[in-house]
């Protein structure tokens, strides 16, 4: 079965500095999709990135970077410089290849709070 | 904005009754995901259609249903509620219904007194 883990409940850090959340996931599957939310404490759900399993490339957006590892099965996400608008729960999130429909599994959220 | 909406943005009501909660998918998107997200669940995927077929089936109780209409929008249907019911509601949609990217509404609030 597939299992998302953010072990990171909350992190709080101080304005400009970088924070890493961390997230490991479990499939039997060879092929897969991971995919990283961000809910604002406006409470809706904002996509991040999509990342399939045969592009272990890293991606930068901005200050926002990925770092995709098969061979520990985590899916890492960098905010560089963090802003006071970052805070919010950032989710992690694994998708099964399936041809009839998708199978979609949350983490439990990482509370992410900067402060000025 | 995603372009995914969802009404009502909130809903109260009292244990016993039942609701239905309204979704609209993204201009061009055929397949509609129901979650509930509750504090002790977290969020939890319900039920997928794709262009009126249901197409993956989550942690959806029986007193719960949906259907997806011809006009591609989605309706959750809640009876027999419960205090526990009491969650954020969201619709999301996506182009395929495999794999592909969701893009969320922005949730119907239900408090169940």
């Amino acid at each position: 079965a597939q299992k998302v883990t953010q072990a990171q409940t909350e992190i709080s850090v101080v304005e400009k500095e970088d924070v890493t959340l961390d997230c490991v996931y479990e499939t039997r599957d060879t092929t897969y999709y991971l995919f990283w939310y961000k809910q604002p404490p406006s409470g809706e759900l904002v996509f991040l990135i999509r990342r399939n399993s045969f592009d272990e490339q890293n991606e930068i957006s901005g200050r926002y970077s990925w770092n995709f590892q098969k061979s520990t099965s985590s899916f890492n996400f960098t905010i560089t410089a963090s802003q006071v608008v970052d805070s919010a729960v950032y989710f992690c999130a694994l998708s099964e290849a399936r041809n009839y429909g998708q199978n979609f599994v949350f983490g439990p959220g990482t509370r992410l709070s900067v402060l000025p | 904005d995603s372009g995914v909406t969802q009404t009502p943005k909130h809903l109260i009501t009292a244990t016993g009754q039942r609701v239905t909660l309204r979704c609209s998918p993204r201009s061009g998107d055929l397949s509609v995901y129901w979650y509930q997200q509750s504090l002790d669940q977290g969020l939890q995927f319900l039920i997928q259609y794709y262009n009126g077929e249901e197409r993956a089936k989550g942690n959806i109780l029986e007193r719960f249903s949906a259907q997806q209409f011809p006009d591609l929008h989605s309706e959750l249907n809640l009876s027999s509620l419960e205090l526990g019911d009491s969650a954020l509601y969201f619709c999301a949609s996506s182009v395929y219904p495999s794999t592909d990217t969701q893009y969320f509404g922005p949730g119907t609030r239900l408090t169940v007194l």
